[in-house]
């Protein structure tokens, strides 16, 4: 399978831990994309890497909130201090600087609950 | 910022029928718009895209138009069969399509 992966795929934890999720891209595809989506919503943008950098972030991402992609191939996204609202589905899209770069390519996702 | 709005955000529909789900956006520079389609338990499905130098595209079952003037797109499901029972979303984003703002989503049911 060659599409994008993301591990794992279902984390509860409690309420003041930390939890990191894991997310592999297409290979070769230099942008990569989180999203976090909660129950009878669209997923909401939440940073956004091209190769290594971190070009963008949205003000949902909040300080116990970090993400790294440091080779330019899979990222990390971090929370600490884990609250109940931050239980959601994380999700992780990818896409190609080929074309227009336009069409992403979602991952199944991380359900995180917090207790 | 970007705005996306969704309607309806249920539709039920018989087998054979048609869908159509729209959607409007706020920011006059976006110029790519994209729907997802969501089955349970996985990530969205990009079923078909449109940019804002097309007014309508279509594949097979599925089309998509663009009034840019509105600042308004929809999504056509024709002969809809039940396996197109799933959440859509429309997104909007401009530029290189780095930040896309989606809708809130249509759950699409087609009873057989």
């Amino acid at each position: 399978d060659t599409g994008v992966s993301q591990d794992p795929r279902h984390k509860i934890t409690k309420r003041g831990q930390n939890v990191t999720f894991r997310c592999d891209p297409i290979s070769e595809h230099n942008r990569l994309y989180w999203y976090r989506q909660t129950l009878g919503q669209g997923p909401e943008f939440l940073t956004y890497f091209q190769n290594e950098a971190q070009l963008e972030k949205s003000r949902l991402l909040s300080d116990r909130f970090s993400a790294e992609r440091p080779k330019g191939s899979f990222s990390t996204l971090e929370i600490q201090r884990t609250e109940q609202g931050d239980s959601a589905m994380y999700l992780c899209a990818s896409s190609s600087p080929r074309g227009q770069g336009h069409e992403q390519f979602f991952g199944p996702g991380t359900r995180l609950t917090v207790l | 910022g970007e705005n996306v709005e969704q309607h309806p955000s249920t539709l039920s529909v018989q087998e054979g029928d048609s869908a159509v789900i729209k959607c409007t956006y706020s920011d006059s520079a976006s110029n790519y718009f994209p729907w997802y389609k969501q089955e349970l338990g996985k990530g969205p499905q990009l079923i078909i895209d449109i940019r804002s130098n097309v007014g309508e595209k279509k594949d097979q079952r599925i089309a998509v138009t663009l009034n840019k003037t509105a600042k308004h797109f929809s999504l056509h499901i024709t002969e809809t069969q039940p396996e197109d029972s799933a959440v859509y979303f429309c997104a909007a984003s401009m530029g290189g399509g780095f930040k896309t703002i989606f809708g809130a989503g249509t759950r699409l049911f087609v009873k057989a």
